[in-house]
């Protein structure tokens, strides 16, 4: 039981290249999430998925697509990539958004290291 | 204003003391509030949640909600070094569909 897996673990873009950050997660969650954390701002949303076939915008979306391939696979497309958007990228899962407990915590992946040149 | 707030630290205690973090939230239909914890270079990981007021203990952590106050805490008693982080306050609202988390308290425990 992998839990959410993340690929790849690190990456150099330069300036204007395109990257796509894969992410799966077999505990059968609902929804899922792509976060960047980045050194005094704290985790932000990017995009989420709140069941199969949704995506929704979150608080930084700009530069960035997403595509929820099937129940277990999401992920985050840079289309050309951006100093600003050297981070660490988080992809997270849950169960169904509208319960409470920890069941509809946050699982989180190991993340993504990006550095964009 | 953010949304989560939590002081950014560095929070220094000594081994064996209790180690008190706190987070405030502007939202008043959150619903459900979350602890995690960040070592360096990892990924959050979760160690409480709680959604009544009133405090919640699993072993060193209790957990406090008070809602009419819109403040959570989080104590770890015995503090050890091991648990020096980064301790990561999220709040669910029951309307939304995200947690939101605060900027995070680093916690540091020395011995």
């Amino acid at each position: 039981n992998a839990g959410v897996t993340q690929t790849p673990k690190f990456q150099v873009l330069k300036t204007g290249q395109s990257m796509t950050l894969q992410c799966a997660q077999d505990m059968n969650h609902n929804s899922m999430y792509w976060y960047r954390q980045d050194p005094g701002m704290g985790l932000r949303l990017i995009y989420y998925s709140a069941s199969e076939g949704t995506t929704d915008k979150g608080e930084v979306p700009n530069g960035y697509n997403v595509s929820r391939l099937n129940k277990r696979e999401f992920s985050l497309r840079l289309e050309s990539a951006a100093p600003s958007q050297t981070s660490v990228y988080f992809c997270a899962s849950s169960y169904s958004i509208r319960g409470r407990g920890a069941n509809y915590g946050y699982t989180f992946g190991s993340g993504t290291r990006l550095t964009v040149v | 204003q953010k949304e989560v707030e939590q002081n950014s630290g560095p929070l220094s205690v000594p081994e064996g003391a209790i180690a008190s973090l706190n987070c405030t939230y502007s939202d008043r239909g959150s619903q459900s509030f979350f602890w995690y914890r960040q070592y360096s270079g990892k990924s959050p990981e979760l160690i409480m949640f709680i959604y009544s007021n009133g405090d919640k203990e699993d072993g060193r952590f209790t957990a406090q909600l008070n809602k009419a106050s819109q403040y959570v805490s989080l104590l770890i008693r015995d503090s050890q070094p091991s648990d020096s982080a980064t301790y990561l306050c999220a709040v669910k609202s029951n309307a939304g569909n995200m947690l939101t988390f605060g900027g995070g308290t680093r916690l540091m425990v020395k011995p």
